[in-house]
């Protein structure tokens, strides 16, 4: 594709709902990245993979995130019963085989209320 | 660990006016540096990396960057300010001995203004 898309771009959920969070890499690319961005902050990692192996999650705030990567393409990003402190804007980035520049996608931007 | 500061969390400069963006890193090996521009509602666009090489780094939209180690800064400038310069921009390092990983530790951002 053209570059990294997220789905949705906004989504509003009440406390205790679960969500889920899409990533559509950049075609081709190896390594997928997710990123929390907090309001005011610069983002921070989440998890990594490769291809499909999810090989560090250590950036997962709790056990109520989850991450996928099933066929080594699209990622999904899950979080179960949302609280306040997860309202943010969750990037997704990919990056080709060898290294190099991460692409980001546009985000989504997840409000709890 | 490896760590980014950014001074100033907000930086106004007159259209025509030199822009200049702090960042210092902290890294226990030689890190790979970027500078990242985030528009609203929009997701980060590189402007400009160091890997290797000369410390003088060029990027889009006229944007450059030094790497002075010595410092441990990699301050991002432009001579001539745009209004469409205004953005939040993003200063991030990455280890490049971090196995095949090379997660970004991100500042925490500066957000310039550029007044007509």
């Amino acid at each position: 594709g053209a570059g990294v898309s997220q789905s949705p771009r906004y989504k509003v959920a009440k406390r205790g709902q679960d969500v889920a969070l899409r990533c559509d890499p950049i075609s081709g690319h190896v390594s997928l990245f997710w990123y929390q961005q907090a309001l005011g902050q610069g983002p921070e990692f989440l998890t990594y993979f490769q291809n499909e192996a999810q090989l560090d999650k250590s950036g997962l705030p709790s056990d109520r995130f989850f991450a996928e990567r099933p066929e080594g393409s699209v990622s999904t990003l899950k979080i179960q019963r949302t609280q306040q402190e997860d309202s943010a804007v969750y990037l997704c980035a990919s990056r080709p085989v060898g290294g190099g520049t991460q692409y980001f996608g546009p985000g989504t931007r997840l409000t709890v209320l | 660990a490896q760590s980014v500061t950014q001074l100033g969390s907000h930086v106004s400069v007159s259209e025509g006016a030199l822009v200049l963006l702090r960042c210092n890193y902290s890294s226990s090996v030689p890190p790979y540096l970027f500078w990242y521009v985030q528009y609203p509602n929009q997701g980060l666009q590189l402007l400009l990396k160091y890997t290797t090489g000369a410390t003088l780094v060029k990027g889009i939209n006229g944007f450059e960057a030094e790497f002075k180690k010595s410092e441990t800064s990699f301050h991002l400038t432009k001579p001539s300010a745009h209004m469409s310069d205004a953005a939040e921009y993003f200063c991030a390092v990455s280890d490049p001995s971090g196995g095949s990983q090379g997660n970004l530790i991100f500042g925490k951002g500066t957000k310039l203004s550029v007044k007509p």
